[in-house]
């Protein structure tokens, strides 16, 4: 079984309409990301978590709220839809490690294509 | 800030080597990530340097030069599975300590 898993996988939706993208990890990892690719823009960082009550802005958090309900779920939400949060969404896990920063690789689930028209 | 650059796109032949460059500058050096990432897929991580040097695993070896701002990931023996892009990732000291993307290199090995 994968240790990060998103769901939906694809999804197409409206502008205006309300969305929500899931994400579930069982390595136990307390940092958790939420990431957004593009056509030669590469990976830009849209929320991060470091623990459950632990909770900030990426580089491009405008248009997106995140809630970490628990230490293994981070789900990520599109209050309002528009047609340039088209994109493949990546959710992330990393572990500090015990040395506390570590090494902190990052380790990421099979994405989400998400589609507003 | 930081500013990474890597080429956008590389060719190579299968059974060759390929050298993927990356250079960055950011403020305060805290490691570097390289992640491989096929069409449609998950990147998934292949090497970590903090320190000066050359670190090899396999086919795959990724160099660091801090004092140059650069790195660059070695493959040898490619293979057409190789073909993906290869995704530099620089984190910096201070702060989040979350690493930056750059926006990928696509290597396209073919027969």
């Amino acid at each position: 079984d994968a240790d990060v898993t998103q769901t939906p996988r694809n999804r197409i939706t409206k502008t205006g309409k309300r969305i929500m993208l899931e994400c579930s990890q069982t390595k136990g990892h307390d940092r958790m990301y939420w990431y957004r690719q593009d056509p030669g823009l590469g990976l830009r960082l849209i929320y991060y978590s470091f623990d459950v009550k632990d909770i900030n802005k990426g580089e491009i958090s405008d248009g997106y709220s995140v809630s970490r309900q628990a230490q293994a779920k981070f789900s990520l939400s599109l209050e309002s839809a528009i047609p340039n949060q088209t994109a493949l969404y990546f959710c992330a896990t990393s572990d500090t490690g015990t040395s506390g920063v570590g090494t902190d690789t990052q380790y990421f689930g099979p994405g989400t294509r998400l589609t507003v028209l | 800030g930081q500013n990474i650059d890597q080429p956008t796109e590389m060719t190579a032949t299968e059974g060759a080597i390929v050298q993927i460059n990356c250079t960055y500058q950011t403020s305060g050096f805290n490691g570097l990530f390289w992640y491989q990432q096929h069409a449609g897929e998950a990147p998934t991580f292949l090497s970590y340097n903090v320190l000066d040097g050359l670190e090899e695993k396999g086919r795959f070896s990724s160099f660091l030069s801090r004092s140059k701002g650069y790195s660059y990931l070695l493959l040898k023996e490619l293979q057409m599975k190789d073909s993906a892009s290869y995704l530099c990732a620089v984190r910096a000291s201070g702060g989040s300590y979350i690493p930056t993307f750059g926006r990928g290199t696509s290597l396209i090995v073919h027969p």
